[in-house]
């Protein structure tokens, strides 16, 4: 199995709502990220996680938050977004603190934000 | 600070032909260099990629070049198919100690046309 899964793959919500983003990988890496992507923009780095442990927050807001409960999977918690947080949400894997490293990308959610 | 810059947003190229894809970067730490593509409504999907020490790195269709004095790598696709139409994003690795740190360029839209 050479997938990384994201689910769901829309997500509509309003700024009171509290919801989850899935991602689950079976390639045996031990890093997995969270990326942001807006229209017409590259992906941008959210949160890195190395062997299970939060090691990269690129200053994102407290209203994201991560958590990676084992190696195969990564979650982002929202709460009380933005509608401006409306955007791609992609998850992507590799291998952990490896000098050349791979990623390897989820199909993305799609996150509305009303 | 756009630290990976791809200055043309766009590419048209007939079949058969050669396609040719520009990257900059401004940031001497960057050690691994990546090239994606993404389709619509899908994650980017890793095509080839070219480490600081080396110069060329080929793979069936795709070709990397990497000029480290000026900075600047190139994607080369020959013969260039219609399902070669894409976004492409290069992409700039950085290990840290807290992990691979990786910074897109903006995409050139390739259209292969028939």
């Amino acid at each position: 199995d050479t997938e990384v899964t994201q689910t769901p793959k829309h997500l509509v919500m309003g700024m009171t709502n509290k919801k989850s983003l899935k991602c689950e990988q079976h390639m045996g890496h031990r890093a997995m990220y969270w990326y942001k992507q807006k229209a017409k923009k590259p992906p941008e780095l959210m949160f890195v996680y190395s062997y299970e442990k939060l090691s990269i927050n690129e200053s994102v807001p407290s209203r994201f938050s991560p958590e990676c409960p084992n190696s195969s999977l990564l979650n982002l918690h929202l709460h009380a977004l933005q509608p401006e947080d409306s955007a791609l949400y992609l998850c992507a894997s590799g291998p952990a603190l490896a000098l050349y490293n791979e990623q390897f990308f989820g199909p993305g959610t799609r996150l509305t934000v009303l | 600070d756009q630290q990976v810059k791809q200055n043309s947003p766009s590419l048209s190229v007939q079949e058969g032909r050669i396609s040719i894809l520009n990257c900059d970067y401004t940031n001497s730490m960057f050690d691994y260099f990546l090239w994606y593509k993404k389709y619509p409504a899908e994650g980017p999907t890793f095509l080839i990629s070219i480490s600081s020490i080396k110069d060329k790195n080929e793979d069936g269709r795709f070709t990397v070049f990497l000029n480290k004095s000026a900075k600047h790598l190139s994607l080369h696709i020959v013969p260039s198919q219609p399902g070669d139409s894409a976004v492409y994003f290069c992409a700039a690795s950085v290990l840290t100690g807290g992990g691979n740190k990786l910074t897109f360029g903006t995409g050139t839209q390739l259209k292969v046309e028939l």
